[in-house]
């Protein structure tokens, strides 16, 4: 375990459910990012928030919704999706002030069916 | 916008063998962070080694070393005396320097290393 949580790490959600993914970090790291992982493809940047901020959407559609409400906690609430949105989503999170790269929680495996 | 390329989906070594995995970027920065992330089965990217384009020693963790060729901008990855438990996902990040915003790593598509005993 890293100090960075994932919950669930599986999930198998139809089109029309609601579901979120939960990510907390008990590293004292006042950045965090979700990221999706597809197959055959770079890790995707999806949502990046500095102190409580979002600071960067990179380009996700609306069915996927982001949370945060304190530095320590993340979600990523998911609604109407797609069978293409199948993936890992890994959150991460790290230090604005340093820069030793990130650190992983172990991923949600999504299954939109 | 920064790229990183990994060109090998795939490489192999024998166990307690030596084994080079290739990473290139491209960007017009001068000063910037490279990383070697290792994503087991267990699905947890584990960072490797860190390399500051400012320094010119290439930098190095036990068996892990980086071949870093700023001018070529190419940042390979040396695993030394290859083990059963180094067969995983390897990818090639970059980061902006931090006076520049927080700005998110940028991963490669990785090279899936395997290890026959």
């Amino acid at each position: 375990e890293t100090g960075v949580t994932q919950t669930p790490r599986h999930l198998v959600m139809g089109m029309t459910n609601k579901k979120s993914l939960k990510c907390e970090q008990h590293l004292g790291h006042n950045a965090m990012y979700w990221y999706k992982q597809s197959a055959k493809k770079p890790l995707e940047l999806m949502f990046v928030y500095n102190f409580k901020e979002q600071t960067e959407n990179n380009s996700v559609p609306s069915r996927f919704s982001p949370e945060c409400p304190n530095s320590s906690h993340l979600f990523l609430h998911l609604h109407t999706l797609q069978p293409e949105d199948s993936a890992l989503y890994l959150c991460a999170s790290s230090q604005v002030s340093w820069d030793y790269g990130y650190t992983f929680g172990s991923g949600t495996r999504l299954t939109v069916v | 916008a920064q790229t990183v390329t990994q060109s090998q989906p795939e490489m192999s070594v024998q166990e307690a063998e030596t084994v080079t995995l290739s990473c290139t970027y491209d960007t017009s920065e001068s000063d910037y962070y490279l990383f070697w992330y290792k994503q087991p089965p267990s699905r947890q990217m584990i960072l490797v080694i860190r390399q500051e384009a400012y320094k010119q020693q290439n930098a190095t963790e036990n068996r892990f070393s980086v071949n870093f060729q700023k001018a070529a901008k190419s940042f390979s990855l040396k695993i030394s005396d290859s083990q059963l438990g180094d067969a995983a996902m390897y990818f090639c990040a970059y980061r902006s320097p931090i006076n520049s915003g927080n700005t998110p790593l940028v991963f490669g598509k990785g090279t899936r290393l395997s290890v026959i005993a």
